[in-house]
């Protein structure tokens, strides 16, 4: 049973617009959420967090937004660039609990010129 | 540079034989932790250990053992119990040795094991 998915396996964008990436959980205990940028054949590089106590954190192109009613969290980033084509993951944390962070399967972002 | 070293990048396992991969860290940090990751699914937890001598098991942790007599270094041994071991690997870590900790997990740019 997955407790961390991303429906969308993959995303194409137009340079230039936004780029909105889903994720949605099912453990209302989650509340610290991340998200991970993967090339091929590289490791995951950190991109953006959230904590529970907030809605919304900003950091340069990328957002982060979260509605903890829905257990939704979603990724925008605006503008899209040709070098935001990647993998990104989404993965969430119980901060009590350690921390073990479970992992959405990913969505496969292609950004095209 | 600071950083997470997994070695080899590609590796080679014969059915019957153990293998070990390499993942050593300079970011001075407690917690590391090695994920398998396979086609079309997330990261998936092996063994973590939050401080030198000691880890715990994963979410999937059978075939597979660790240890962490060094803080900076923690090798993952892919035993022939596991069935299944053809995957990518990856290692990471954290500054987060205890609980409630905010640091996101730094990762290596992870092993490809395949089976001959």
């Amino acid at each position: 049973d997955q407790q961390v998915k991303q429906n969308s396996p993959s995303l194409s964008v137009q340079e230039g617009r936004i780029s909105i990436l889903n994720c949605d959980y099912t453990n209302s205990m989650f509340d610290y959420f991340l998200w991970y940028k993967k090339y091929p054949a590289e490791g995951p590089t950190f991109l953006i967090s959230i904590s529970s106590i907030k809605d919304k954190n900003e950091d340069g192109r990328f957002t982060v937004f979260l509605n903890k009613s829905a257990k939704h969290l979603s990724l925008h980033i605006v503008p899209s660039q040709p070098g935001d084509s990647a993998v990104y993951f989404c993965a969430a944390s119980k901060r009590n609990y350690g921390q073990n962070f479970v992992f959405g399967p990913g969505t496969r972002l292609s950004v095209l010129p | 540079d600071g950083g997470i070293t997994q070695s080899p990048k590609y590796l080679f396992r014969k059915e019957g034989q153990n293998v070990t991969l390499s993942c050593e860290q300079n970011l001075n940090h407690d917690a590391m932790y090695w994920y398998r990751q396979d086609p079309g699914q997330g990261l998936r937890l092996i063994y973590y250990s939050q401080i030198v001598n000691d880890f715990q098991k994963g979410d999937i942790a059978e075939g597979y053992s660790v240890s962490r007599e060094k803080k900076e270094s923690f090798p993952l041994t892919v035993t022939s119990a596991q069935k299944n071991p053809t995957a990518f690997y990856l290692c990471a870590s954290s500054m987060g040795g205890g609980s409630f900790n905010d640091q996101p997990q730094h990762f290596g740019d992870g092993t490809r094991l395949s089976i001959l």
